[in-house]
């Protein structure tokens, strides 16, 4: 079976660093994917890993750890607009599938 | 580059008629696309992977019959919701892909069944 989860709801301050943590139990697995969705609006991409560790692209930082089904979002210097939904995904291996999790809301704040 | 696009954004229908949404990737040629349907402060589920020229497949517990879908191009892809109920009610969002990792999605289409 397919499972994935995030923490449902976050809150940082503006300026702050904040980790969103994602564990997954897939029945295979060919890459995580990190999205940012704002309310009513459609998924963005962040960032894909398929190897262990860190790929940084900006304020944002992805972490993958295969061995122990997990992965973590970073975001530095937070900013108002970064209040969003963040959601990772799994692709299903040998498809082009995508498995979301639940989604983490984070809410920054002044 | 790699924009997909929605019509129409939002509609509203009476119960028992049907809905067709359309995907379009507008600066590529998708090799795949893929509808989802998201409840309100809930993930994304996928309900079927779409192929140019061939049957879509559809996702466990999704009817096919109910979620009709058309891939008549490399450019665009109907999702058509026959006799649309209240339950049908959510956010429809579709994604393409052609050769690399990612998926870009559509802007999503909110539906609203009376």
């Amino acid at each position: 079976g397919q499972n994935i989860d995030q923490p449902t709801e976050m809150t940082a301050t503006e300026g702050a660093i904040v980790q969103i943590n994602c564990t997954y139990q897939t029945s295979g697995f060919n890459g995580l994917f990190w999205y940012q969705q704002h309310a009513g609006e459609a998924p963005t991409f962040l960032s894909y890993n398929v190897l262990d560790g860190l790929e940084e692209k900006g304020r944002f930082s992805s972490f993958l750890s295969r061995s122990k089904g997990y992965s973590y979002l970073l975001l530095k210097e937070l900013q108002m607009k970064d209040s969003a939904s963040y959601l990772c995904a799994v692709r299903v291996y040998n498809t082009d599938k995508l498995i979301f999790g639940t989604g983490t809301r984070l809410q920054v704040f002044p | 580059g790699a924009v997909v696009s929605q019509h129409p954004s939002r509609v509203i229908c009476k119960s028992g008629t049907s809905v067709k949404i359309e995907c379009r990737s507008l600066d590529f040629q998708a090799t795949t696309m893929f509808w989802y349907r998201q409840f309100p402060k809930k993930s994304l589920m996928l309900m079927a992977t779409s192929n140019e020229g061939s049957k879509a497949t559809y996702e466990q517990g999704v009817e096919k019959d109910k979620f009709l879908i058309n891939h008549a191009s490399l450019t665009l892809s109907t999702l058509t919701v026959t006799s649309a109920h209240p339950e049908d009610s959510s956010f429809y969002i579709c994604s393409a892909k052609y050769t690399g990792n990612e998926q870009f999605f559509g802007p999503g289409t909110r539906l609203t069944v009376l």
